[in-house]
């Protein structure tokens, strides 16, 4: 079966310095990929998604980027972190497939508090 | 721009009684909408779907949501809600390919025994 792995749970840097969360699917091929945000009192908002690798989207414009070395990993970075970036990262992945079986499915996601 | 808002950050109820949360999406065109669910300490999981057909949506315990296109609303239902329920739920909307999704606030829901 597939499974999702997400890392760190928690996470509290300081300003300024550098990010790097990592992601990675099992027990399935060439899936969707996407690193979602909820900051305090909202929805969680698409940042970045990828359908292969080295290929990634950037929905908003933002302190962070990211990356698909290999087929199952993203990994989500900054260079230097912001107040501002505080909030809950999840990374999820859906299969290839449009059809009815769509569907997203989600990591533990990483609390990130930048202090 | 596209967005999926809900009505309710927060719902209080008692074992037993009825459940509707709602959900309405702007876009144009076909969209697919979703209610996800996170319960305390897991994953956040699907709830149920809706692509096309039958607007009435039946998920897994015992929610069901309702598509009503001119309304553009799709709201969830459950007519007798249980503690085990207690959980945050996300409506979402995705339109096109690559199933990117664009979610509600959530409605935070605490059913007391």
């Amino acid at each position: 079966s597939q499974t999702i792995h997400q890392w760190p749970a928690t996470l509290v840097q300081p300003v300024g310095s550098p990010l790097s969360l990592e992601c990675t699917v099992e027990g399935t091929s060439n899936p969707n990929l996407y690193w979602y945000r909820q900051a305090a009192g909202r929805g969680l908002q698409l940042l970045f998604y990828s359908v292969g690798i080295g290929q990634i989207s950037s929905e908003v414009p933002q302190n962070l980027s990211a990356s698909r070395p290999q087929d199952r990993q993203f990994i989500l970075s900054s260079k230097k972190l912001l107040l501002s970036d505080s909030g809950f990262y999840l990374c999820a992945w859906s299969p290839v497939d449009r059809g009815d079986n769509i569907r997203a499915f989600f990591g533990q996601g990483t609390r990130l508090t930048v202090v | 721009a596209q967005s999926v808002s809900q009505h309710n950050h927060h719902v209080i109820l008692s074992e037993a009684a009825s459940l509707e949360l709602g959900c309405n999406y702007s876009y144009g065109g076909t969209v697919n909408l979703f209610w996800y669910v996170q319960y305390p300490g897991q994953h956040l999981q699907l709830l149920l779907k809706y692509f096309s057909g039958d607007p009435l949506v039946k998920g897994i315990k015992g929610f069901e949501a309702e598509f009503i296109k001119s309304k553009f609303s799709f709201n969830l239902r459950k007519p007798s809600v249980q503690w085990s329920d207690t959980a945050e739920y996300f409506c979402a909307a995705s339109q096109g390919g690559y199933n990117k999704l664009i979610f509600g606030a959530g409605t935070r829901l605490a059913v007391h025994p």
